[in-house]
C-alpha cells in the first residue's frame, strides 16, 4: 500500500521568511508526484508536479519541489513567503497512471 | 474558462434524509472524482468516473452512489444520509486518468443531522 506522508500539520513563519514543507511517500514504482494548494473555503488548485528529469521543479508564485528518490521525498519549498502563501499544502502521489492519492495537509501560517 | 462547478455551497440535512451533490465541468474532461475531506484526513476518493456510464469504487464508497450520464456532470448521491457522513465534499476532473493534474471545485459543506 503506498503512503503519502506530511509530518508537519502546522507550520507557522513570519513573512520573508523560508520554508520547507515535507512530503514522503513509500511507493517503489514510477509515480506523478505534485503539490497543492487550498485556500481556506476553496477547492484545491495546482502548484507543481514531478515525473522525470530535472528533480527541482518550479511552480507558481515561486515555489519549488525537490524530488528525491534515496529519501523517497518532494520537499515544497519558497524562499521568501508572504502572507497570502497562507494556505493548506497537500502532497499528492499517482503511481503507475493510477489514482491520485493526497497526504493530510500542511497548514501554512505567514505572520506580518 | 476552465472551472468545476458545485452546487450546492452549503447544505443541511436530517438523519435518514437523501442527498444529492452535483458537479460540472466545462473542460470536456473525461475524468472526474468525488472525494470528501475531514480534519486530519486529508482528501479521501469516494468515487472516480472514467466517462459516462464508466464508473468505479474509490477507497471509501460505502454509503454513496454516483451518476454520470453527461460527460460534464458528475452527481453525488447519499441515500439515507448519516451523521458521519458529515463533511466537505470535493468534485475534481483531469482530462483523463493519465493526467495527474486534477481541477477542484470549491466544495460542498454538509451537515448531516
Amino acid at each position: 500500500t503506498q503512503t503519502v506522508s506530511q509530518s508537519d500539520a502546522h507550520v507557522t513563519v513570519f513573512e520573508g521568511d523560508s520554508v520547507e514543507l515535507r512530503c514522503n511517500y513509500s511507493y517503489g514504482g514510477s509515480i506523478y508526484l505534485s503539490w497543492y494548494i487550498q485556500h481556506h473555503g476553496r477547492g484545491l488548485q495546482f502548484l507543481l508536479k514531478y515525473y522525470s528529469g530535472n528533480p527541482v521543479v518550479q511552480g507558481v508564485n515561486g515555489f519549488e519541489a525537490e524530488f528525491s528518490k534515496s529519501d523517497s521525498s518532494f520537499h515544497l519549498r519558497k524562499a521568501s513567503v508572504h502572507w497570502s502563501d497562507s494556505a493548506v499544502y497537500f502532497c499528492a502521489v499517482m503511481p503507475n497512471y493510477n489514482v491520485l492519492y493526497f497526504g493530510s495537509g500542511t497548514k501554512l501560517t505567514v505572520e506580518p | 474558462d476552465m472551472k468545476v462547478t458545485q452546487m450546492p455551497r452549503y447544505l443541511i440535512k436530517r438523519m435518514g434524509e437523501n442527498v444529492l451533490l452535483e458537479c460540472g465541468q466545462d473542460m470536456s474532461h473525461e475524468t472526474m472524482y468525488w472525494y470528501r475531506q475531514d480534519p486530519g484526513l486529508g482528501l479521501q476518493l469516494i468515487y472516480i468516473s472514467y466517462d459516462v456510464d464508466s464508473n468505479s469504487e474509490g477507497d471509501i464508497p460505502k454509503g454513496y452512489r454516483v451518476s454520470r450520464k453527461k460527460r460534464e456532470h458528475f452527481s453525488l448521491i447519499l441515500d439515507s444520509a448519516k451523521t458521519n457522513q458529515t463533511s466537505v465534499y470535493f468534485c475534481a476532473s483531469s482530462r483523463d486518468i493519465s493526467n495527474e493534474r486534477l481541477f477542484f471545485g470549491h466544495g460542498t459543506k454538509l451537515s448531516v443531522l
